[in-house]
């Protein structure tokens, strides 16, 4: 069974400008979800996706950052603009339900630096 | 607000020993914990997971304990191997938003 597919892994960019990453999830996986990675910490949920619906966006920095997961499949992140404190890993994970309760498979993740 | 924290931020062990990785929770409602172990360059990786109403659950090598009464879990790896080396979460998953502690970063000496 293919993983969550994350690209891509690497990204440079200067503040102020856009980016986005992509993500598809384990197939038949309902649940998508992004999360925030800066070094030395654990991940922080940014938003959680069931289907092609928002569960929960109450950490997504609405003012930059933006999700979509339009046809329920895969998914794209976007920050614009970007920021030096947005230099993090953006994790993807997905589950098949979206119990809370239930294994989150997670991605590679991309790392981002923001200079 | 409500966190879930660790003890230790490194622990190195011989190759062999056992290793235990503490983790201290604040909300008493939380019903659903889970382990993760996180290499350099990837994203987490699910260990094993334990519900409010046990006090330890055990898998291959790894064993979780829980003490609802001071709020804090524990992961104990038996013979700790090189491949062990990782960052180790414990996360809640009971609540409405996944919460992960900070991590502990084992390392392995052979």
């Amino acid at each position: 069974e293919a993983g969550v597919a994350q690209s891509p892994r690497y990204k440079i960019i200067e503040k102020r400008q856009s980016v986005a990453f992509w993500c598809n999830p384990i197939s038949g996986h309902a649940t998508l979800y992004w999360y925030q990675q800066i070094l030395g910490q654990g991940p922080k949920l940014l938003i959680q996706f069931q289907n092609n619906g928002v569960v929960d966006d109450s950490q997504l920095p609405k003012d930059r950052f933006s999700a979509e997961r339009l046809k329920g499949v895969d998914s794209t992140l976007k920050i614009q603009p970007a920021k030096l404190e947005d230099s993090a890993v953006y994790l993807c994970a997905s589950s098949f339900h979206g119990d809370l309760r239930e294994t989150q498979y997670f991605g590679p993740g991309t790392r981002l630096l923001v200079l | 607000g409500e966190s879930v924290g660790l003890h230790l931020p490194t622990l190195s062990v011989q190759e062999g020993d056992n290793s235990i990785i503490n983790c201290a929770y604040s909300n008493s409602a939380s019903d659903y914990f889970i382990w993760y172990k996180q290499e350099s360059g990837k994203g987490p990786q699910f260990i094993i997971d334990i519900r409010s109403n046990m006090d330890k659950r055990q898998g291959q090598r790894v064993t979780v304990l829980l003490n609802k009464t001071v709020k804090h879990l524990s992961l104990q790896i038996a013979a700790t191997q090189p491949g062990d080396s990782a960052v180790y979460f414990c996360a809640e998953g009971g609540s409405y938003i996944p919460t992960f502690g900070r991590g502990t970063s084992l390392i392995v000496h052979p």
